[in-house]
């Protein structure tokens, strides 16, 4: 079947330290990874994704993904923290025909 | 966020009530969705249009009712729903449908409650 997980519900990450929101995935095929952000209230915001070629992906607000077939993984990270960073971070995959499988989601909390 | 609208942002309804969340795109799109957002879950997919036909068609109770009048706007009629559809629910669009490298741009969703 095809999946993405999220395994942590929650990150606390104190302001500037670095941060990293995992991500797991499972299909068959090329797989085509996608990180959104949601703040409270608000819609899901796309950050970045990776079709192909380099497997470090540069995002909207400094944040950035590693591809990593071998781990099946598509972590997203960012060097520097910031309080406003603080949100939900959705992990998704696209399969076949199109269809996004979302993750659970993650909250981040940046403390000061 | 301007660029997919939905209105309104917050709605509260009785089991017995007919409703309508509307969702308006202003990208040039051709495919929109409806998604459903609910607490410690991840984000279900309902309905997706292409080119106004709907193609998808998660096995959505018949209260939910979809509509793409054209390809910029997208509605969901509800009516008769329960205490368990209470959610957020998300309009996205993409250029296309079909495609695997599409992405999918969201609204900032309706607050839906149901007493």
């Amino acid at each position: 079947a095809q999946s993405v997980a999220q395994p942590e519900d929650q990150v606390n990450v104190a302001e500037g330290n670095p941060l990293t929101v995992k991500c797991t995935y499972s299909v068959s095929g090329n797989p085509y990874l996608f990180w959104y952000v949601q703040y409270p209230n608000r819609g899901l915001q796309f950050l970045l994704k990776y079709i192909t070629g380099d497997n470090l992906v540069k995002g909207s607000y400094g944040f950035e993904a590693e591809f990593n077939k071998s781990q099946t993984s598509f972590h997203l990270k960012k060097p520097s923290a910031l309080v406003s960073d603080s949100a939900l971070y959705f992990c998704a995959v696209r399969v076949q025909g199109g269809k996004l499988i979302f993750g659970q989601g993650t909250e981040l909390s940046v403390k000061p | 966020e301007t660029g997919v609208t939905q209105t309104p942002r917050h709605l509260v309804m009785g089991m017995t009530n007919k409703k309508s969340l509307k969702c308006e795109q202003h990208l040039g799109h051709n495919a929109m969705y409806w998604y459903k957002q609910s607490a410690k879950k991840p984000l279900e997919l309902m309905f997706v249009y292409s080119l106004e036909e709907r193609v998808e068609n998660n096995s959505v109770p018949s209260r939910f009712s979809p509509e793409c009048p054209n390809s910029s706007h997208l509605f969901l009629h509800l009516h008769t729903l329960q205490p368990e559809d209470s959610a957020l629910y998300l309009c996205a669009s993409s250029l296309l449908a079909g495609g695997t490298q599409e992405t999918q741009y969201f609204g900032p969703g309706t607050r839906l409650l149901v007493l």
